[in-house]
């Protein structure tokens, strides 16, 4: 079947260095792909979205960019802070049709570790 | 404002035993979905409710069920529990109502340990 998937499970950088992680996904009808942050001992955090209509999309030092042609996700962190250890997933859904039907597809997930 | 309320946060429970996790969505949201976290298989949609109908299911046993009330609130039930159904089970609120808004909130979850 159809998967969302990572490219690199672990992810070590320098605070203050830029953060990119990456994120396959296969299901060419997906609308909607997201990106969360998940802290220890805590559910998924939302951070940004972006949907299939657009390549780019900036929220607060944090880019997602989406290769519709490779079918890659990526989403980069600005100015990488210790804060920002945690497992980063990718999502996708596709979409909502009528009444808004809400079911996402996750990938297996990358740690983030922020080197002091 | 108050965030997703999951209760109990940790459950353990015996082969064969059944459960039921509940899951209080934001004030206003009407849709709850539920997702089950296993280190092996990762963050898998158990089903979606809004409304009181169940919108989606996953591909999970009918062993797992749920069902959501007139207040938005949410249950999940596992009968026949087997030791692989241990897992953080998570319930996400959304407003689930077509706006293309995409967010959805995530509760702390329900660890559950089946012995």
């Amino acid at each position: 079947g159809e998967s969302v998937g990572l490219h690199l499970p672990t992810l070590s950088v320098q605070e203050g260095d830029n953060s990119i992680i990456n994120c396959a996904y296969s299901n060419s009808a997906s609308d909607y792909f997201i990106w969360y942050k998940q802290e220890s001992g805590k559910g998924p955090q939302f951070i940004i979205d972006i949907r299939s209509n657009m390549d780019k999309r900036q929220g607060q030092r944090v880019t997602v960019l989406l290769n519709k042609t490779v079918k890659h996700l990526s989403l980069q962190i600005a100015a990488t802070q210790p804060g920002d250890s945690a497992v980063y997933f990718c999502a996708e859904t596709p979409g909502f049709s009528g009444a808004g039907s809400y079911q996402l597809t996750f990938g297996k997930g990358t740690k983030l570790s922020v080197i002091p | 404002k108050a965030g997703v309320t999951q209760t109990p946060r940790y459950l353990i429970k015996t082969r064969g035993q059944q459960v039921t996790l509940s899951c209080s969505p934001i004030s206003g949201h009407r849709s709850v979905s539920w997702y089950q976290q296993t280190p092996g298989q990762g963050l898998q949609f158990l089903f979606e409710y809004f409304s009181e109908t169940q919108r989606n299911k996953g591909n999970f046993p009918g062993r797992f069920s749920g069902r959501q009330f007139s207040n938005s609130r949410s249950e999940m039930n596992v009968s026949t529990l087997e030791l692989g159904d241990s897992a953080l089970y998570l319930c996400a609120s959304s407003l689930g109502s077509g706006t293309g808004n995409t967010e959805a909130f995530f509760g702390q979850g329900t660890r559950l340990t089946v012995v």
